[in-house]
């Protein structure tokens, strides 16, 4: 069965950093890619940054570009996502979800309980 | 980017009814599209990809139709645990976008 558990949420001031966890289990870890996708408080899906496999290739919406940094450790089959610089509006319910082969070009067939990341002074 | 405008935003329905949800894109994403349930307080749930594939374990009630920027996901007859949220989201380009949600609410 494939499971994914986030961990790392939590409280953190405007300008704070906070590094989200995600570790994967019943399948193959290496060989797919990996998203994180959040929902702001009452609102919609947002996806915000994608990572290859092998980590080979990475994607960040712009919204998060400069800021964000995801990658991973495939032989603790966990996916990180580095948030610096914090702001108000990256306050929301982030979900790792897992991908297909490649990178961007697939759905995301299972997703994480998610992690609730509140940005506030 | 590519822009998915989901509609109607908000719909109320009865059990049994037929119900029709739509999605377009701002560009053509050919068949990458896919179709997600999120019940409240809940992760998304995948129910179709690439268009019309239903995904394990999603019952046979759900399809979906389309291509290039014109999408339907259809529930051929509503049971009280499909009111739900449902998202569009595209897998043809990044950013993957999703479209707005539209809330399916007990009539």
């Amino acid at each position: 069965e494939v499971q994914l558990l986030e961990s790392g949420g939590d409280l953190v001031q405007p300008g704070g950093s906070l590094r989200l966890s995600c570790v994967g289990s019943g399948f193959i870890f290496s060989n797919y890619a990996m998203s994180w996708v959040r929902q702001a408080p009452g609102k919609g899906l947002e996806w915000v940054s994608a990572i290859a496999g092998t980590s080979e290739t990475t994607y960040y919406a712009d919204s998060v570009k400069g800021r964000f940094t995801i990658y991973r450790d495939n032989s603790e089959n966990t996916v990180f996502l580095q948030m610096n610089n914090l702001r108000v509006e990256d306050t929301a319910i982030y979900y790792c979800a897992k991908e297909g082969l490649i990178v961007g070009k697939s759905q995301f067939d299972y997703w994480g309980q998610g992690t609730l990341v509140t940005v506030s002074s | 980017d590519i822009q998915l405008t989901q509609s109607p935003y908000s719909l109320s329905a009865s059990v049994g009814d037929r119900v029709t949800i739509t999605c377009r894109a701002s560009q053509s994403v050919r068949i990458y599209l896919n179709w997600y349930q999120q019940k409240p307080g809940k992760a998304p749930n995948l129910l179709i990809y690439g268009t019309s594939s239903l995904q394990r374990g999603v019952p046979s009630r759900f399809s979906g139709s389309g291509s290039g920027t014109d999408f339907t996901l259809t529930i051929s007859t509503l049971q009280p645990e499909d009111f739900a949220t449902y998202y569009c989201q595209q897998s043809y380009s990044t950013p993957n976008t999703f479209g707005q949600g539209t809330n399916l609410e007990i009539k």
